[in-house]
């Protein structure tokens, strides 16, 4: 079964600081996909990257960015230049072969002007 | 293109009831997925359709069952609701089924149960 850990349950970050958010999982799959979701406050959850697992280099978007260790099992999300509409939970999940997406309890950041 | 919607968005009923809600994915989407959010489980998957039919069953009771509709539209349905049902439900539709799709996320339904 795959589990994923956030460890983290709360973070905050000056405007325009960087801040990085913490992810350990768990599969026996060989070939899975890491994702990091928004959440904000009151609105519905987007896309913020995804990483192939077979891929080595990390993904970017713009702002965020990852830091993939595939031996480690950790994925953490870098935020750069922290802005206002960044305040979010975030949450870390994991899919592979068809079984479901599995999302960790998530990481309530606020961005402080 | 418009996005997932979920009718209604606030839900209020009591113990024992039964509730329903619907799901309309992004047009073109046959695949819907549902979560219950609840601040102490987090984000916990109940099922995902594919074109009408069920291929994934999360942990839940059989209280909990949906269908899906040939134009792929879902419903999820909780029978004899308790109180530890109240949570915000979630669905999500992707163009098709598996690991290489990108899932959608609709605004949620509030269910609050009394």
């Amino acid at each position: 079964a795959q589990t994923v850990t956030q460890s983290q349950p709360e973070m905050s970050v000056q405007e325009a600081e960087t801040v990085t958010l913490s992810c350990t999982y768990d599969t026996s799959e060989s070939n899975y996909y890491l994702f990091w979701y928004k959440q904000p406050p009151s609105r519905q959850m987007i896309l913020v990257i995804r990483q192939e697992a077979y891929k080595q280099q990390n993904a970017t978007e713009n702002r965020f960015s990852v830091n993939f260790q595939k031996a480690a099992k950790s994925f953490s999300l870098k935020i750069s230049d922290s802005q206002l509409g960044d305040t979010a939970m975030y949450f870390c999940a994991s899919l592979s072969g068809n079984t479901p997406l599995v999302f960790g309890k998530g990481t309530r950041l606020s961005v402080i002007a | 293109k418009a996005g997932v919607t979920q009718t209604p968005r606030y839900l209020i009923k009591t113990r024992g009831q039964q509730v329903t809600l619907s799901c309309s994915p992004i047009s073109g989407h046959r695949s819907v997925s549902w979560y219950q959010q609840t601040p102490g489980q987090g984000l916990q998957f109940l099922f995902e359709y594919f074109s009408e039919t069920q291929r994934n069953k999360g942990n839940f009771p059989g209280r909990f069952s949906g269908r899906q509709f040939s134009n792929s539209r879902s419903e999820m349905n909780v029978s004899t609701l308790e109180l530890g049902d109240s949570a915000l439900y979630l669905c999500a539709s992707s163009p098709t089924s598996g690991a290489y799709n990108e899932q959608f996320f609709g605004p949620g339904t509030r269910l609050t149960v009394l």
